[in-house]
């Protein structure tokens, strides 16, 4: 079965703090995404990635950065955080470069920014 | 820009009966939809994949149509059991590799 993990499930950090966000697969898949998911706003999709060092912005991606220097581990960076991200962070992955294939997620992360 | 809208309210059916969503989408073509189960405090779990070019498909008691011409995709669960409650995801794509754009979700109550 594939799995993706994610480094915490519950995370709380202080405004201006940086924050890294971990997430892992392993199934050798090439793509992996990172989203938010707010309620009423359902799932954005922030950065994704199809290869190693490959990044590629998505929908809201203001405020945050991301690192693929491995293919099974794709890492979210919150540089300064603030309070509107406080969210639940979901890491996902597919195989090859398609965005069609099926996505595996993670079981999320819910970040609280005080 | 894109749009995609799923039924905002909860929707109540009975045990046994068919649950039928809607996912509605504009300023889109999509090549390829997805349908995704979540969960509460879990992630999305993948369903069902139907491309463009099919008007339906099937797995187990699970039914997809697509309508390309109404922009509309209708996601049937036959004789339906509490444990199919939970969060039903729509989400397109054009194919290639640009990611998923998913609905809110409609949120779906089997009650017994």
């Amino acid at each position: 079965d594939v799995k993706v993990t994610q480094s915490s499930r519950y995370l709380v950090k202080r405004t201006g703090e940086k924050v890294f966000l971990e997430c892992v697969q392993d199934m050798d898949h090439e793509n992996m995404f990172w989203y938010r998911q707010d309620p009423g706003l359902g799932l954005r999709l922030i950065y994704f990635s199809y290869d190693v060092k490959m990044k590629e912005k998505g929908d809201i991606p203001e405020g945050y950065s991301v690192s693929r220097e491995k293919k099974e581990r794709f890492s979210l960076i919150l540089e300064s955080a603030s309070t509107n991200q406080t969210s639940m962070y979901l890491c996902a992955s597919s195989l090859g470069t398609f965005s069609y294939n099926e996505q595996f997620f993670g079981p999320g992360t819910r970040l609280t920014v005080l | 820009s894109q749009k995609i809208e799923q039924n905002s309210e909860a929707l109540n059916i009975q045990e046994g009966k068919t649950a039928t969503l809607t996912c509605n989408y504009t300023n889109y073509s999509p090549a390829y939809l997805q349908w995704y189960r979540q969960d509460p405090g879990r992630g999305p779990v993948f369903l069902l994949l139907i491309r463009e070019n099919e008007k339906e498909k099937r797995k187990e008691r699970l039914k997809v149509t697509f309508d390309t011409t109404l922009k509309q995709s209708l996601f049937h669960i036959t004789a339906s059991q509490p444990a199919d409650s939970a969060t039903y995801l729509c989400a397109l794509t054009g194919g290639g590799a640009d990611g998923l754009t998913f609905g809110k979700g409609t949120h779906l109550i089997i009650q017994p």
